[in-house]
Order: structure tokens, then C-alpha cells, then sequence
């Protein structure tokens, strides 16, 4: 069964450093999000992202995040300098215009801020 | 803009016991609903959704959840509990129209003892 993927499963940086996290949607899929989970917290929209663009952007989505999709299968979330309130768990999403909007999530990447 | 409230933050069950977790949310258009599980380690994976027609859905594991339109609720209920079922149990909505993000309720950490 296809799933989506995301490396590294856990990312510890030093703050102010820029991270990529990575993540492979299902190859059929046509729309991709990100959310992240900050520990004990909610799961919080980030981004998504449809034809090459962004479609929508949360407020937690400022200049320090940006997101690309640098080929047919890979999808990226950049933070450029990373503060200590970046740290959370990250997920990828995705899904197709066929199965509504049934999103399929990643396992995520934990990423911690030091 | 939704949101979604899950009453429960946690909820300690005996096996074989029947459990049921609270969920409403409120949105000033109509709405698709899920129930996410999120395992310890692991990313979301889809229990059920509602997208329209009969109010009682049926999910994977034995879950059913009943849309109440008056209400503004989707509880998720299972007759029967296994060990197996401890888990975070997410509540979440999109616009049917858009990008389909989904905003997600506070998470309901369900607890099952022998």
C-alpha cells in the first residue's frame, strides 16, 4: 500500500541554524500540507500546497518557513533559522481530488531545537 | 474558520469496556469530519470519516462515530476495547470546499487497562 514517507524521523539543530525536512507523498497525490505538533499541544495546519503554489498559509507560517517542491517527488519545508519554539513534530500530509479530502499522513520528523 | 472542541483529554478504560469520546465543533460552512489515532511513535491514520448521507459512520478497529448536525457533534464511540486501542484519538474538520486543511481538536488520550 503507498504511504508517504519524511526523513530524517529526528532532527536536532542548533538554534538559528536552517533545517529541511523531507518528505515523499503518494505519487498520485495531487495536494500537500504540512502540520506540525509542538509537544503536548494540538495538531497545527502550516502550509499546503497545490499545483506548485501555495495554496493556503497559516499565521505560524512566516518568512522563516518556505516550502518547495524540487521534483516529481519530493516535497520540502525549510526553516531558515530555527528558534526554540520550532521545536515540534512535523508531519507531511497529502491526498488526491478522488478520495475528497482524506489526507494521508506521514510518520514525521521530530525536530528539536537547542 | 472551524474549530473543534474534544471534551475529553483523557480517558482510562478497562479492556472490553465501551468507550466514547466526545467531539463538537463549530463553522460557519458545512464541514467533512474525521477521527485520526496517533499510536505512540507513529504518525495519523484515518479511523473514519463523514463526507455526507447516513449520520453513523463505521471506521476501522470497530470505531463508529454519529454526526449530529444540531448538536455540532461527532462522537466516536467502540462497544468494546483492546488493550491495543490505547492511543491519542484526534477530532477534525475541513471546509468541503478549498484545499480541504484540517483543523484538528486538542486530542483525546485513551488509556486501556486489563
Amino acid at each position: 500500500e503507498p504511504e508517504v514517507t519524511q526523513t530524517p524521523s529526528h532532527q536536532v539543530t542548533q538554534m538559528g541554524q536552517e533545517v529541511i525536512l523531507r518528505c515523499v507523498p503518494i505519487s498520485n497525490h495531487l495536494y500537500f500540507y504540512w502540520y506540525r505538533q509542538i509537544l503536548g499541544q494540538k495538531v497545527e495546519f502550516l502550509v499546503s500546497f497545490y499545483n506548485n503554489e501555495i495554496s493556503e498559509k497559516s499565521e505560524i507560517f512566516d518568512d522563516q518557513f518556505s516550502v518547495e517542491r524540487p521534483d516529481g517527488s519530493n516535497f520540502t519545508l525549510k526553516i531558515r533559522s530555527t528558534k526554540l519554539e520550532d521545536s515540534a513534530m512535523y508531519f507531511c500530509a497529502s491526498n488526491d481530488l478522488s478520495s475528497y479530502n482524506e489526507q494521508f499522513f506521514g510518520p514525521g520528523t521530530r525536530l528539536t531545537v537547542l | 474558520a472551524q474549530s473543534v472542541t474534544q471534551l475529553d483529554s483523557q480517558v482510562p478504560v478497562f479492556e472490553e469496556a465501551p468507550v466514547e469520546l466526545r467531539c463538537n465543533y463549530s463553522s460557519s460552512v458545512s464541514v467533512y469530519l474525521f477521527w485520526y489515532v496517533q499510536y505512540p511513535n507513529q504518525g495519523l491514520q484515518l479511523l473514519l470519516k463523514y463526507l455526507s448521507g447516513s449520520t453513523l459512520v463505521k471506521g476501522i478497529n470497530g470505531f463508529e462515530a454519529e454526526f449530529n448536525k444540531s448538536q455540532t457533534s461527532f462522537h466516536l464511540r467502540k462497544p468494546s476495547v483492546h488493550i491495543s486501542d490505547t492511543a491519542e484519538y484526534f477530532c477534525a474538520v475541513s471546509d468541503r470546499a478549498g484545499d480541504y486543511k484540517l483543523s484538528f481538536g486538542a486530542g483525546t488520550t485513551v488509556t486501556v487497562r486489563a
